[in-house]
């Protein structure tokens, strides 16, 4: 079973479109993660979200809004997709407060805004 | 602020060859610290972690000991493979209120046969 998916896993689209990447983790995690990674391989976190409610904002522009539905789904919309938002996304859970902290990572969905 | 600081890549090695990966940190207070691995294609993946000074994360043969006084956490393995060849992040967790994590800038590595 997979453990934390992202959908879809490419995404190729026209500069100024509005586009939505959806994840999942079956982990019972209570915490999720939007990171994003550009060309040169850098990760940096975006967003975090703990039980539905958002505790992470870094400085990511307001065309970009999280929406977690549950503990289990954290989806990122995009408004206005811009040429510099090309970057694989990953999203990740964990559970905060227990020895591990892990995160684990899903498989990433590769935007491309032509 | 808390950052990550490891050696810029590319690594290349021969299969069997001896692998160091360098890391070290700048952080506020004591920060667990991460070894994630991306296969190509892929999304990271745990590698080893360590949570207080002095202790050793070890899997799949690698080791990195979190080292206080020198404010390092180095990824070494003895014998690399074919296999081994992803890109490869430290990163860094403070403790408490603070669930992000935050990454250095990744080495890729590639192992030829």
């Amino acid at each position: 079973d997979t453990a934390v998916s992202q959908t879809p896993k490419y995404l190729v689209t026209q500069m100024g479109n509005d586009k939505s990447i959806k994840c999942e983790q079956n982990l019972g995690h209570d915490t999720m993660y939007w990171y994003k990674q550009d060309s040169k391989k850098f990760l940096k976190i975006m967003f975090s979200y703990n039980n539905k409610e958002l505790i992470i904002n870094e400085t990511v522009p307001n065309r970009f809004s999280p929406k977690s539905p549950d503990k289990a789904h954290l989806n990122l919309h995009i408004n206005s997709l811009e040429l510099g938002d090309s970057a694989v996304y990953f999203c990740a859970s964990s559970q905060i407060g227990t020895s591990q902290e892990t995160q684990y990572f899903g498989p990433g969905t590769r935007l491309l805004v032509l | 602020g808390d950052s990550v600081t490891q050696m810029e890549g590319p690594v290349t090695l021969s299969e069997e060859a001896f692998l160091t990966i360098n890391c070290t940190y700048t952080a506020t207070g004591y920060p667990s610290l991460f070894w994630y691995v991306q296969y190509p294609g892929e999304g990271l993946q745990l590698l080893l972690k360590a949570t207080k000074a002095d202790d050793k994360g070890s899997n799949k043969g690698f080791e990195a000991t979190y080292r206080k006084e020198t404010t390092s956490f180095h990824l070494e393995k003895g014998s690399v493979q074919v296999s081994d060849s992803a890109v490869y992040f430290c990163a860094l967790k403070l403790g408490g209120s603070n669930y992000k994590l935050t990454f250095g800038k990744g080495t890729l590595l590639t192992v030829n046969p």
